[in-house]
């Protein structure tokens, strides 16, 4: 089955700062992987996706993540955070029938 | 750009009480989905429907849930008996085909009291 673990529970750093946030997955297949943000009352917006092309994905607001199957690692990354990165943030793993299993999130905080 | 819409924003009923949540997803998006998240928890998966049927549900999605698409344009969910433990956000998502990204509403908060 599949499964995804997000290894930090809450993230802060400082603004202008190098962002990581970790993510192991477990799949029985070749795995589609996703990263969403969720800011305070706001629904879930894609960040970025690896569906088996180049492990290096590039997503939206500067951020990008590195599929790397030999660690089963999806770990997000962005090299100067700003405060307006501050949210939640999900990685998601497909099963083989497109269902999501979601991680238990990781809270971003950004301080100035 | 095109977005998934949900309906209302807020929603509380007492136990017992009959809801619907209502969703728009996307115009030319074929398959859709519920998830659901309780406070503190994760998001689960509830249920994916597609060409007017369940393709999946989770053992969640028992006999008090249901799914529906009544027009050509708007996705429900209905929970027939609320209880207190269906308190959550409730997301709506849809995909334009099956394997591809879902995109989702910015969700239901439900309120059981």
């Amino acid at each position: 089955a599949q499964s995804v673990t997000q290894l930090d529970s809450h993230v802060s750093v400082s603004e202008g700062t190098p962002v990581l946030l970790r993510c192991n997955y477990s799949s029985s297949y070749s795995p589609s992987l996703f990263w969403y943000v969720q800011h305070p009352n706001k629904g879930l917006q894609l960040l970025l996706k690896y569906t088996s092309a180049a492990t290096l994905v590039k997503g939206i607001n500067g951020f990008e993540a590195e599929f790397k199957k030999s660690e089963t690692s999806f770990h997000l990354t962005k090299p100067s955070a700003h405060m307006s990165d501050a949210a939640e943030y999900f990685c998601v793993v497909t099963t083989s029938r497109n269902k999501l299993v979601f991680g238990a999130g990781t809270i971003l905080r950004v301080k100035s | 750009e095109p977005e998934v819409t949900q309906t209302p924003s807020h929603q509380v009923t007492q136990m017992g009480q009959e809801v619907i949540l209502r969703c728009v997803p996307i115009s030319n998006h074929l398959y859709f989905y519920w998830y659901r998240q309780i406070l503190g928890q994760k998001v689960e998966f509830l249920v994916s429907f597609y060409n007017n049927e369940i393709s999946e549900k989770s053992e969640i999605f028992d006999d008090q849930f249901s799914v529906e698409r009544p027009d050509g344009s708007n996705f429900t969910l209905k929970i027939r008996s609320t209880k207190l433990e269906d308190s959550a956000m409730y997301f709506c998502a849809s995909s334009e085909v099956r394997r591809d990204t879902q995109y989702f509403g910015p969700g239901t908060r439900l309120t059981v009291l």
